[in-house]
């Protein structure tokens, strides 16, 4: 069965410093893997998609994220926060050819001017 | 904005009672996932349609049924509601049902169940 973990559900950084945000999957095949924000009230944003092509992944609003197969992880990074950036952000892993999503329970990112 | 969209927006209903959420898909996608995001489970998937059929199930409760239309619009239909189905309902949409593809989330209806 697919699932993921994130490792922290809760991230303070100041502004203008670099962002983690971890996660862990597992999986018994090659998986899809995806990372969505939620921003307070709002609803879900595809923020990067790994689908075993590259394995550095870019997104929007200079997020990037790297699936490393041999640690079983695909950690969310960006160089400088943003405020705008402060949003609920979930892992997640698609279950197979159906497609439905394995949602982590989410890291609160928090930026402080 | 996604172009899937929702409505409504809030819902407050009473325990016991019945409601019907909508989800209209984004234009040329046939596959409506339902989503359900509440505190204690987190965001959990409900069920899947494809092109009008039933595709996959979640973990969706007997008292909660979907069905999607000829128009692709999908209908999320809770019955004999308990304060605990209170939860931010969500909908998306893909081209097709596959890990390919990814998913546009509507802006979800929120339920409060008193």
């Amino acid at each position: 069965a697919q699932s993921v973990t994130q490792l922290d559900s809760h991230v303070s950084v100041s502004e203008g410093t670099p962002v983690l945000l971890r996660c862990n999957y597992s999986s018994s095949y090659s998986p899809s893997l995806f990372w969505y924000v939620q921003h307070p009230n709002k609803g879900l944003q595809l923020l990067l998609k790994y689908t075993s092509a590259a394995t550095l992944v870019k997104g929007i609003n200079g997020f990037e994220a790297e699936f490393k197969k041999s640690e079983t992880s695909f950690h969310l990074t960006k160089p400088s926060a943003h405020m705008s950036d402060a949003a609920e952000y979930f892992c997640v892993v698609s279950d197979g050819w159906g497609g439905k999503l394995i949602f982590g329970q989410g890291t609160e990112l928090s930026v402080k001017p | 904005d996604s172009g899937v969209t929702q409505t409504p927006k809030h819902l407050i209903t009473a325990t016991g009672q019945r409601v019907t959420l909508r989800c209209s898909p984004r234009s040329g996608d046939l596959s409506v996932y339902w989503y359900q995001q509440s505190l204690d489970q987190g965001l959990q998937f409900l069920i899947q349609y494809y092109n009008g059929e039933e595709r996959a199930k979640g973990n969706i409760l007997e008292r909660f049924s979907a069905q999607q239309f000829p128009d692709l619009h999908s209908e999320l239909n809770l019955s004999s509601l308990e304060l605990g189905d209170s939860a931010l309902y969500f909908c998306a949409s893909s081209v097709e049902g596959t890990a390919a593809y990814e998913q546009y989330f509507g802006p979800g209806t929120r339920l409060t169940v008193t």
